[in-house]
């Protein structure tokens, strides 16, 4: 149980396009989802956090209007990557938990993502 | 702040050996503790939690201890094998950080044959 997956598991795209990409929690309901970016040799750093239906609470430095995340149903959260840059490339990865957010967060594989 | 490290960077073993890596946070109020591993380019999975109440917690050969009062953490892994190599990850989840998870820079371990 607790399987989250994400898609597209990798993308490439030239800049200035818009990358949307999927985070869905498949046997469970998500309360709160979250979104990390991890550059090379780097640990994860949380980008963003959502809980289903209301907005998205963006840590410190991140641009809410080029991240924009949506949480619309219970299983089902987005990144979407407005006017994507070069150095918007990086691996993407969601998790999902259950309950608040200091309950047991479980990961999808990530989105590698390269802007040209 | 919560902050998170992880001690060693980088550690190389042969092949059967036990092995311990070492997490330590600095605000010891504390929801969970969790242990990751990460292979290249993939996702994190997750190894073992361990809830502030606990002390530890086990999982075939691998065994995670908790002391909050030091701010430590420990995971052991017993009778390495070469598929063990990866980069582990310890995160924290505390009060100081909203309940967000804090990530360690990982320990990168490659279990030589």
């Amino acid at each position: 149980g607790a399987v989250v997956s994400q898609h597209p598991s990798w993308v490439i795209c030239k800049s200035g396009t818009s990358v949307k990409i999927e985070c869905r929690s498949l046997d469970f309901q998500a309360t709160t989802m979250f979104w990390y970016r991890q550059f090379p040799k780097q640990s994860l750093m949380l980008m963003a956090t959502s809980n289903e239906g209301s907005k998205a609470t963006y840590e410190q430095g991140v641009e809410k209007d080029k991240f924009l995340i949506n949480h619309a149903s219970l299983t089902l959260s987005t990144l979407t990557v407005t006017s994507a840059h070069p150095e918007d490339s990086s691996f993407y990865i969601c998790s999902a938990s259950s309950g608040p957010s200091y309950n047991e967060q479980f990961f999808g594989p990530g989105t590698r993502l390269t802007v040209l | 702040k919560q902050e998170v490290t992880q001690i060693p960077a980088a550690l190389s073993v042969p092949e059967g050996e036990n092995l311990v890596l070492n997490c330590s946070f600095t605000d010891s109020a504390i929801y969970n503790l969790q242990w990751f591993r990460q292979d290249p380019g993939k996702g994190l999975t997750s190894l073992l939690l361990i809830q502030s109440s606990q002390r530890e917690q086990t999982s075939g050969r691998l065994n995670a201890s908790l002391d909050k009062s030091s701010g430590r953490s420990t995971l052991y892994i017993a009778a390495s094998q070469p598929g063990d190599s990866a980069t582990y990850l310890c995160a924290v989840s505390s009060e100081t950080s909203g309940s967000r998870l804090t990530f360690g820079e990982g320990t990168q371990l490659t279990v030589n044959p």
